[in-house]
């Protein structure tokens, strides 16, 4: 169980151009997700906290107008990087919490979307 | 703000070594705590967690941790290494008191194994 995807697994795209990237829990429904960005040798950093019917909370130094996410199912998220840059190139990981409440959070991951902007 | 700290970013040993990985973190209240393994082109999966309890717990693959709250450590151990263990391994922390959901990773510890 708690199976998490990520579609697609890899995209380039050009700079200027707009890539969504889909977070689906498989399994279980989740209230929460979470977005992270991993540079290469680096941890991961937490971009933003997806929540279901609600507007997305972004950490701080996170442009919301750049970095859109959507949470509109209980299976589903999305995040679209607008006006993509060199510089947003990355590897995008979600992940989704099960169950929803947080004193027994277990995050359960996605494998990633290796974006690369030309 | 929580903080994670890996003080070893890569570790090398043979087959059959027994493995200690550090991890120590920064927050004075109630913390949930993590390790996750990323294997080679693998996504993260969850190698162990401490809630509550006996501070001293198991996870998959004959992994265990021992949270000691005294030293704000939780170090992953394993008596006996594998090739299979060759992975990046990251300790994280969720900090849940005052509404706090953020998990906070550490910046990870590359292990290879040596055959």
């Amino acid at each position: 169980g708690a199976v998490v995807s990520q579609h697609p697994s890899w995209v380039i795209c050009k700079s200027g151009t707009s890539v969504k990237i889909e977070c689906r829990s498989l399994d279980f429904q989740a209230t929460t997700m979470f977005w992270y960005r991993q540079f290469p040798k680096q941890s991961l950093m937490l971009m933003a906290t997806s929540n279901e019917g609600s507007k997305a909370t972004y950490e701080q130094g996170v442009e919301k107008d750049k970095f859109l996410i959507n949470h509109a199912s209980l299976t589903l998220s999305t995040l679209t990087v607008t006006s993509a840059h060199p510089e947003d190139s990355s590897f995008y990981i979600c992940s989704a919490r099960d169950p929803p409440t947080p004193s027994t959070d277990t995050q359960y991951f996605g494998p990633g979307t290796r974006l690369t902007v030309l | 703000a929580q903080s994670v700290s890996q003080h070893n970013h890569h570790v090398i040993l043979s087959e059959a070594a027994s493995l200690e990985l550090g991890c120590n973190y920064s927050y004075g209240g109630t913390v949930n705590l993590f390790w996750y393994v990323q294997y080679p082109g693998q996504h993260l999966q969850l190698l162990l967690k401490y809630f509550s309890g006996d501070p001293l717990v198991k996870g998959i693959k004959g992994f265990e941790a021992e949270f000691i709250k005294s030293k704000f450590s939780f170090n992953l151990r394993k008596p006996s290494v594998q090739w299979s263990d060759t992975a990046e391994y990251f300790c994280a922390v969720n900090a849940f008191d005052f509404g706090n959901e953020k998990l906070t990773f550490g910046t990870g510890t590359r292990l290879t194994i040596i055959p």
